[in-house]
């Protein structure tokens, strides 16, 4: 497995403003991932950052809107531009290990936009 | 596409009693497929995957490819089973990445 940290836990935003959110791995791993979850609903992929690469987002979001970077094997970052209050969800990070389909997941940060 | 449909939102069981919830998937290849589980303030994290073939926690699922399902199966239901439970189906995205289709998760209520 993995030991995966998030930072910030939680934070509250104005609308319009921007957020960055990292995520940090015990270890060094192949994949990570960035992931939504509104209010009420399942798990959405925002992009895969793969180490020393532009990330690969899903359809639905884009780089303006969600950059993300990925220095290292054992960190990334997501940052939630100009936000609004639609925005409003927890980001989740995941990584996967050596080509595994598996996927261990940080403990989230819950955002609020007013 | 591929797809995961959970089709209950809540899952309410008293204790003791069994507990089955429901997974479906479509998938052209041939699939393997994962539970997670979220209990309350906690992260998600994998319950079984149907390649390893385990009893976690009590729990069982059978991959049925000829209904298309993964149902999660427990005969005695406890409380602290109570939380989310997630179907995920790992789908290969190339150069070495798997990317997962989630379901919408049931809510499993085990009442006292």
């Amino acid at each position: 497995s993995a030991v995966i940290s998030q930072k910030p836990s939680r934070d509250i935003c104005q609308r319009g403003t921007s957020l960055t959110i990292q995520c940090q791995v015990d270890s060094q791993v192949t994949m990570m991932f960035w992931y939504r979850q509104q209010p009420g609903q399942s798990l959405t992929l925002i992009a895969t950052a793969n180490q020393g690469s532009e990330a690969t987002y899903e359809s639905g979001f884009v780089i303006d809107k969600f950059p993300i970077s990925r220095p290292n094997l054992t960190f990334s970052t997501l940052t939630v531009s100009n936000m609004s209050p639609e925005d409003s969800s927890i980001y989740l990070c995941s990584v996967s290990r050596g080509g595994g389909n598996e996927q261990f997941f940080g403990p989230g940060t819950r955002l609020t936009v007013l | 596409a591929q797809r995961v449909t959970q089709p209950e939102k809540l899952l309410s069981v008293f204790k003791g009693a069994p507990v089955e919830l429901k997974c479906n998937y479509s998938y052209s290849g041939s699939p393997e497929l994962f539970w997670y589980v979220q209990y309350s303030r906690q992260r998600l994290q994998l319950l079984l995957r149907h390649i390893s073939r385990e009893s976690i926690k009590g729990f069982t699922a059978d991959l049925n490819k000829g209904e298309t399902s993964f149902h999660l199966k427990k005969p005695f239901a406890q409380e602290e089973d109570s939380a989310m439970y997630y179907c995920a189906l790992p789908v290969y995205s190339g150069a070495g990445s798997y990317q997962l289709t989630f379901g919408k998760g049931t809510k499993l209520s085990v009442i006292p």
